[in-house]
Parts: C-alpha cells; sequence; structure tokens
C-alpha cells in the first residue's frame, strides 16, 4: 500500500525568500504524485501532478515539484513566496489502478511581511 | 463549471440526530469521494464510488455511516445516530480517471 510522509508540520518564511516544502512517499511502482494547497475555510486545489515524463513539473501560482526516484521524494518548490501562499500545503500519493489518493498530514506555511 | 458543490456550508446538530450531507460532483467525473478532516487525524478517505458504485468504504468508521450516490450527478453521507466526535469537516472530491481531485468547500458539522 502506498504511503506519503510530509517531515515539516509547520514553516515559517519571509516573504520574497525561497520555499521548499518535503515530501516523502512509499510506493512499489511509479506513483501519481500530487499537490494540493488549503486556505482557512477552502476546500484543497490542486497545485501541479506528477504522472511520467520529465521529472521537473510546473504548476500554478509559480509552485514546481521535482519527482526524484533515487529518493523517493517529490518536493515542492517556490523561487519567490507571496504573503498570498500562506496556506496549508499536502502531497498525495495514488497508485496506478485505481483513483485513491492517500494524503500526508500538511505542512502549514506561514509567510512574514 | 460550477465546480464540486456541497450542502451545506455548515451544519450544528444534537447528539443522537441524523446528519445528511450532499454533494454534486463535477459533469463528466466519474469518481466521487468522501473525505473527513479533523485536527487529529487529518484527511481521511471515506468511501468512493466509480460510475456510481462504491468501489472502498474501508474507510468508513462505524455502521453509523452511510454513503449513496444514486445517480451520477449526486451523492449523500449520512450518519445516524451523530456523536460528538464526528465533529468535522467533511469533504467531497471527483475526478476524471486520474485526472486530479476537484474538491468541494467542504460541509462543517458540530455535533453537540
Amino acid at each position: 500500500a502506498q504511503s506519503v510522509t510530509q517531515p515539516d508540520i509547520h514553516i515559517t518564511v519571509s516573504e520574497g525568500a525561497s520555499l521548499e516544502l518535503r515530501c516523502n512517499y512509499s510506493y512499489g511502482a511509479t506513483p501519481y504524485l500530487f499537490w494540493y494547497v488549503q486556505s482557512p475555510g477552502q476546500g484543497l486545489q490542486l497545485l501541479l501532478k506528477y504522472f511520467s515524463g520529465d521529472t521537473l513539473v510546473q504548476g500554478i501560482k509559480g509552485f514546481e515539484a521535482e519527482f526524484k526516484r533515487s529518493q523517493s521524494s517529490f518536493n515542492l518548490r517556490k523561487p519567490s513566496v507571496h504573503w498570498s501562499d500562506a496556506a496549508e500545503y499536502f502531497c498525495a500519493v495514488g497508485a496506478q489502478n485505481t483513483d485513491k489518493l492517500i494524503f500526508g498530514t500538511g505542512t502549514r506555511l506561514q509567510v512574514f511581511p | 463549471d460550477a465546480g464540486v458543490i456541497q450542502s451545506p456550508r455548515h451544519e450544528v446538530t444534537e447528539m443522537g440526530q441524523e446528519v445528511t450531507l450532499r454533494c454534486k460532483p463535477i459533469s463528466g467525473h466519474d469518481y466521487l469521494f468522501w473525505y473527513r478532516q479533523t485536527m487529529m487525524r487529518g484527511l481521511e478517505l471515506l468511501i468512493y464510488f466509480n460510475n456510481n458504485v462504491p468501489i472502498d468504504d474501508s474507510g468508513m468508521p462505524e455502521d453509523r455511516f452511510s454513503a449513496k450516490m444514486p445517480n451520477a450527478s449526486f451523492s449523500t453521507l449520512k450518519i445516524q445516530p451523530s456523536e460528538p466526535r464526528d465533529s468535522a469537516v467533511y469533504f467531497c472530491a471527483s475526478s476524471f480517471s486520474l485526472g486530479g481531485y476537484t474538491f468541494g468547500s467542504g460541509t462543517r458539522l458540530t455535533v453537540v
């Protein structure tokens, strides 16, 4: 069965600084990987997804993520954070034969001006 | 498309009462998922449907919970009787064959 770990519960960065949120997955085959963002009181919004091909994936709002099979990681990055990026970020992993996704516990991002 | 629509947005009920949460998925999506989100347990998959058929209900906490999808445009999650520990935000999401989920805005349930 697949699983996903987000080791950082809470991250604080200054506006304009770079950001990297960590995600590690466990799955025997090539996984489907996703990053979602949740603003307070809202549902989750898809930022980007990886199925196959190029290991560097571009998403919305200036985010990107890189799939590294050797490290079982799918870290989310942004070169310059904006105050509006403050939210909770969830990594998710799916198997190839099902649409079922397993979500990590989330990383809460706080942005200081 | 209006996205995934959930109702009500907020529900406050007394312990022992029946609660019904509703979801309208995006037209054309063939998968529908019900998740529960709490501070303690994070996002938990309760049940999901493919083409209106329940595929995996192993996440449904107990017999008090039931879900139906009578047609491609409507699903319900029912809790009967409700208990305070059921208090959470319940999300519905839909997808089309590995395209990634679209989530609704959720229903915040409070059982007092």
